[in-house]
């Protein structure tokens, strides 16, 4: 079963404007991840934010996590059409030794 | 930086056939994971390894099997390949299962089963 649940499931925008996902959880978690997946390829990591934590950023991503509404939202800034890419996040629940669960994905096009 | 590294990146194998997936990490990591991904459905977890000679299944095990004879070496056995075996499969690693850490992944082998 997917307990991230990503939303939009697909955004398509232009070269130079942010691109914002959310992702849904049901459990506690010990941290939430976002991965980039080009077409074909594998996923790439790209952020990791623990339980405590309630904002991180990374170069042009901005992730934020609410424990209390179980969500978390990645920004993407000024973005290329290199970003062009599924987007997804991963929960490490509690108890459960690093065995990710990912949601479904946001495709994200970028034009140029 | 970590490299999975997966034996093929396109395969296609007959319905019965045993099929072979191998996957081999060179950083030491202790977990190993096997995914397979279809469109709609998300990464589903086949089965996952915390050390040698361990194993433990995922979400969806049936009709796989796997080995881990060697700590940098994951693989994955459809024991009879059937259509509905038709994916890609995803290997991943990672440093252990008790710190924060994020997983690794290989390129993916597109598997497809006439």
């Amino acid at each position: 079963s997917q307990q991230g649940e990503e939303d939009p499931q697909a955004l398509s925008i232009q070269e130079g404007e942010n691109a914002t996902m959310n992702c849904s959880y049901k459990t506690s978690i010990n941290n939430l991840q976002w991965y980039r997946q080009n077409s074909g390829r594998g996923l790439v990591h790209l952020i990791l934010i623990r339980s405590n934590e309630r904002e991180k950023h990374s170069g042009r991503l901005r992730v934020t996590l609410d424990t209390s509404k179980k969500s978390s939202s990645l920004l993407i800034t000024a973005s290329r059409a290199a970003d062009t890419a599924s987007y997804f996040c991963a929960t490490d629940p509690k108890a459960a030794g690093n065995k990710l669960t990912f949601g479904g994905g946001t495709r994200v096009l970028v034009k140029p | 930086d970590v490299k999975v590294t997966q034996s093929s990146r396109y395969l296609v194998k007959r319905t019965g056939e045993k099929v072979f997936l191998e996957c081999v990490q060179d950083m030491d990591h202790e977990n190993m994971f096997w995914y397979r991904q279809d469109p709609g459905l998300g990464l589903r977890l086949i089965y996952f390894s915390y050390d040698v000679k361990m194993k433990e299944k995922g979400d969806i095990p049936e009709g796989y099997s796997v080995s881990r004879e060697k700590k940098e070496r994951f693989s994955l056995i459809l024991e009879s390949a059937s259509t509905n075996q038709t994916s890609m499969y995803l290997c991943a690693s990672s440093f252990d299962h008790y710190s924060n850490q994020p997983q690794h992944f290989g390129d993916g082998t597109r598997l497809s089963i006439l």
